[in-house]
């Protein structure tokens, strides 16, 4: 039971190089989230998506773009790094309905470093 | 302003010790979340809850609605239990991805 699933774990671009972070989640949730966490700040939310086919920006989503593949899959892209964008990456899912809130489930996390 | 307040930021215990987190918030919630963050940086759901009190274990986490305000208790507290907790609250009134985090609680329980 695999959980919520993210590559890579760690990664170093140079500034303007691209990549893309995947995220997989096997619990069949509806609900799929990209956070960014940086050192005395909360957990702030960059992308997500309520349900396939469907995603919305959150608090910073500047300088990313993602894409539901389908159920299971949200994929976090950067097409232009920048330094700004060295962070530890989290993906999460949940089960979500109209008002419903659900538990939820992180990944192991993504250290990435732009120099 | 912060939405989401954690009290304390840091907080040292001996192994043994009762351990209160608190959490207050300023807007209408559907939902209140505890998330641990391990020292390899996983995270974990703790409780989710939206009103009265939950246990598992020694942990216990309540809500008051009408005053804004969490608690999570750790009983009998252990070394493993280092770890940051945090608080995250689901507002009513915003989109479903409308999550709002606290800075978290660092805490560290010393042998």
């Amino acid at each position: 039971n695999a959980g919520v699933t993210q590559t890579p774990k760690f990664q170093v671009l140079k500034t303007g190089q691209s990549m893309t972070l995947q995220c997989a989640q096997d619990m069949n949730h509806n609900s799929m989230y990209w956070y960014r966490q940086d050192p005395g700040m909360g957990l702030r939310l960059i992308y997500y998506s309520a349900s396939e086919g469907t995603t919305d920006k959150g608090e910073v989503p500047n300088g990313y773009n993602v894409s539901r593949l389908n159920k299971r899959e949200f994929s976090l892209r950067l097409e232009s790094a920048a330094p700004s964008q060295t962070s530890v990456y989290f993906c999460a899912s949940s089960v979500n309905g109209e008002r419903l809130t659900g538990e939820l489930f992180f990944g192991e996390g993504s250290r990435l470093t732009v120099l | 302003k912060n939405e989401v307040e954690q009290s304390p930021q840091n907080l040292t215990a001996q192994e043994g010790e009762f351990i209160t987190i608190n959490c207050s918030y300023s807007v209408g919630i559907s939902a209140l979340h505890w998330l641990q963050q391990h020292p390899g940086g996983g995270i974990v759901s703790l409780f989710m809850l939206s009103s009265g009190k939950k246990k598992h274990g020694r942990l216990i986490a309540t809500i008051n609605i009408q005053e804004k305000h969490s608690s999570l208790h750790i009983t009998a507290s252990h070394p493993r239990d280092s770890a940051v907790y945090i608080c995250a609250v689901r507002d009513y009134g915003g989109s479903q991805g409308n999550l709002i985090f606290g800075k978290g609680t660092k805490l560290s329980v010393k042998p």
